[in-house]
């Protein structure tokens, strides 16, 4: 069954380092997002992505943060100057249509110190 | 700002009975509604949706239940297993969130089902 990926499944980084998320979505799937949850709290919105652009970005999605599909396989998060409160785990998901269910990856848990 | 809520933090049901889990939305411009599946360290996983136009649907032993008026959505599970011990967690989308439609999640209810 197609499933989306995401690498690494754990990232320990330093304050102010950057980080870059990898995902690979679902090969026919042409929406794609990205989404935390930071511990014991909900899985909140950041980016949504579709045409080769963002689509939908919540305020959580400062300056910091950048997307990219590189390659057309792959689908990238990058935080630029990592803080503290940016530790959560990062979920990318993918979907066929706008209006439909999303796919999720197994996470990545980004931890700074 | 909850425009999707699940109140019950946590549900425990006996094996073999059902589990009815809840969720209330404000947003009015919401019209599309699941239910996710979360394991500890993975993912969630979708587990069924629902349209606005429609006020139930059913998967296996997965039924979704739509109250527009009311706001109100809920999930049944019948019979509940002990391998549906999970959290599981409502989301919604609606129009206005540009054509990708990102889902706007509840806090998630914890679901143990007792052998």
């Amino acid at each position: 069954e197609p499933e989306v990926t995401q690498t690494p499944s754990h990232q320990v980084t330093q304050m102010g380092q950057e980080v870059i998320l990898r995902c690979v979505p679902i090969s026919n799937h042409l929406y794609f997002y990205w989404y935390r949850q930071i511990l014991g709290q909900k899985v909140e919105f950041l980016v949504s992505f579709y045409n080769n652009e963002i689509s939908e970005k919540s305020e959580i999605f400062d300056d910091q943060f950048s997307v990219e599909r590189p390659d057309g396989s792959n689908f990238t998060l990058k935080i630029r100057s990592t803080k503290l409160e940016d530790s959560a785990m990062y979920f990318c998901a993918s979907s066929a249509r706008g209006v439909s269910e999303a796919f999720f990856g197994q996470g990545t848990r980004l931890t700074v110190v | 700002d909850q425009q999707v809520k699940q109140n019950s933090p946590s549900l425990s049901v006996q094996e073999g009975r059902i589990s009815i889990l809840n969720c209330d939305y404000t947003n009015s411009m919401f019209d599309y509604f699941l239910w996710y599946k979360k394991y500890p360290a993975e993912g969630p996983t979708f587990l069924i949706s629902i349209s606005s136009i429609k006020d139930k649907n059913e998967d296996g032993r997965f039924t979704v239940f739509l109250n527009k008026s009311a706001k109100h959505l809920s999930l049944h599970i019948v019979p509940s297993q002990p391998g549906d011990s999970a959290v599981y967690f409502c989301a919604a989308s609606g129009r206005g969130s540009g054509s990708a439609r990102q889902l706007t999640f509840g806090s998630g209810t914890q679901l143990t089902v007792l052998p």
